[in-house]
This record gives structure tokens, C-alpha cells and sequence, in this order.
């Protein structure tokens, strides 16, 4: 079981807006501004979309945002496409112990 | 361009050890950390450790303290990552990931290598 909680699943209409949620504690993402967010196509590395909350790497369309709220990290995709669909996870402190820890994983649909 | 470049698919009996390599390049390897990353089949990202190839600090995953190590050959620019007494449950793809922290583990792992198959299986 993560310590950084994300639903199961989400789906969206093309164009539409889909938001992903991680929600954990004070001592992980509610302390530390550094989550990030990876998305994974079926039988591939992951691709790094997010870091610290809300910046995007070179080459990440701004399609993709990031926010945070409390203890709850979001990702926001607009103008959803197709190629979109795949599944994604929050990389965050998780406190002394466990020092840092993926999400569960959500599995965006792209009806 | 960056890339990591890691040792091919592996097969293992159960109480064996295995160790897979990651290659790095396009990079200055001693100013990135490296982490280790497995999914288990149709499973999400588990974080397995961090290394600085800097200073040799390390950082393991709690369930993995005692059976991981990890590595690294700056001359080769390559880390290492070494499980021992495997058990079933560590079948997974193993994924090698640069850290742009080189002081203490990251948050955020930039560049990923293919990945590393690791079946444990009698």
C-alpha cells in the first residue's frame, strides 16, 4: 500500500480536462513543495511531466499543470488527446522512514 | 544526449542474487544521484534506493534494507544495483533513473533507462 494516495482511474473526453489527484500527509506532500509526476505508456519507461509541484521539463506541452493544495498534489490535463492515455504517478517525500515513495498509479482513459 | 543503458533481462532461483547495471552517458555522472525503481507485473512504481556517485551516500527502501546494494564505478560512469535472496515477489522490471540531487535523495528522476526484467522463478 503507497503512502501517496491517487484514484484508481480516470477517464476523459477528447479536449476535455481531467485532474489527478495524490493526496498524503504534513509529512510528505504537504510538507515539501517537490512532488513530481512521471506518465507511462504500457511496456515503457516512464516520462517525467512535473516537478517541484508545478514545473514542467523542456518538452512537456503546458497542456500539463501542476498545483497543490494541503496535503493534495494535482495534475491537470487540458485539450485531452489520445496519446494522452496511460497511467501516472506522484513522486513525493513519505516521511524519515521510507524517505520517498511513488503514488498507487492512475490509469487515465481517453473515452 | 543523456542515456542510461542497462544490463539485459535475467532469470533466477529463488534464494539467488542478481545485479543489474546501468550505464550512464551524455552527462557528468558524478553531479546527478541515481535511483532504482522496479514495477512488478501489471503492478505501479515502487522506489527501491538512491545513490550519490559523488559521495557514496545511499538511501534503501525499508522492506529492502539488508538484501539491496548499490553501487557505482565512476571510471565507467555505471551504477549497480545487487538484490539478494530473491523470492518471487521480486519479479519486476527494474528501472535505473538519474536524480538531479546529488546531496541527499531526490524527489524527481529526470532521465530513465529501458528497464531490466528480473524473473525469479524455480
Amino acid at each position: 500500500q503507497s503512502a501517496l494516495t491517487q484514484p484508481r482511474s480516470v477517464s476523459g473526453s477528447p479536449g476535455q480536462s481531467v485532474t489527478i489527484s495524490c493526496t498524503g500527509t504534513t509529512s510528505d506532500v504537504g510538507g515539501y513543495n517537490s512532488v513530481s509526476w512521471y506518465q507511462q505508456h504500457p511496456g515503457k519507461a516512464p516520462k517525467f511531466i512535473i516537478y517541484d509541484v508545478r514545473k514542467r521539463p523542456s518538452g512537456v506541452p503546458d497542456r500539463f499543470s501542476g498545483s497543490k493544495s494541503g496535503n493534495t498534489a494535482s495534475l491537470t490535463i487540458s485539450g485531452l488527446r489520445a496519446e494522452d492515455e496511460a497511467d501516472y504517478y506522484c513522486f513525493s517525500h513519505a516521511g524519515s522512514y521510507t524517505h520517498v515513495a511513488f503514488g498507487g498509479g492512475t490509469k487515465l482513459t481517453v473515452l | 544526449q543523456v542515456q542510461l543503458v542497462q544490463s539485459g533481462a535475467e532469470v533466477k532461483k529463488p534464494g539467488a542474487s542478481v545485479k543489474v547495471s546501468c550505464k550512464a552517458s551524455g552527462y557528468t555522472f558524478t553531479s546527478y544521484g541515481i535511483s532504482w525503481v522496479r514495477q512488478a507485473p501489471g503492478q505501479g512504481l515502487e522506489w527501491v534506493g538512491w545513490i550519490s556517485p559523488y559521495n557514496d551516500n545511499r538511501n534503501y527502501a525499508q522492506e529492502l534494507q539488508g538484501r539491496v546494494t548499490m553501487t557505482t564505478d565512476t571510471s565507467t560512469s555505471t551504477a549497480y544495483m545487487e538484490l539478494r535472496s530473491l523470492r518471487s515477489d521480486d519479479t519486476a522490471v527494474y528501472y535505473c533513473a538519474r536524480d538531479p540531487s546529488i546531496a541527499a535523495v531526490g524527489t524527481a528522476v529526470d532521465y530513465w533507462g529501458q528497464g531490466t526484467l528480473v524473473t525469479v522463478s524455480s
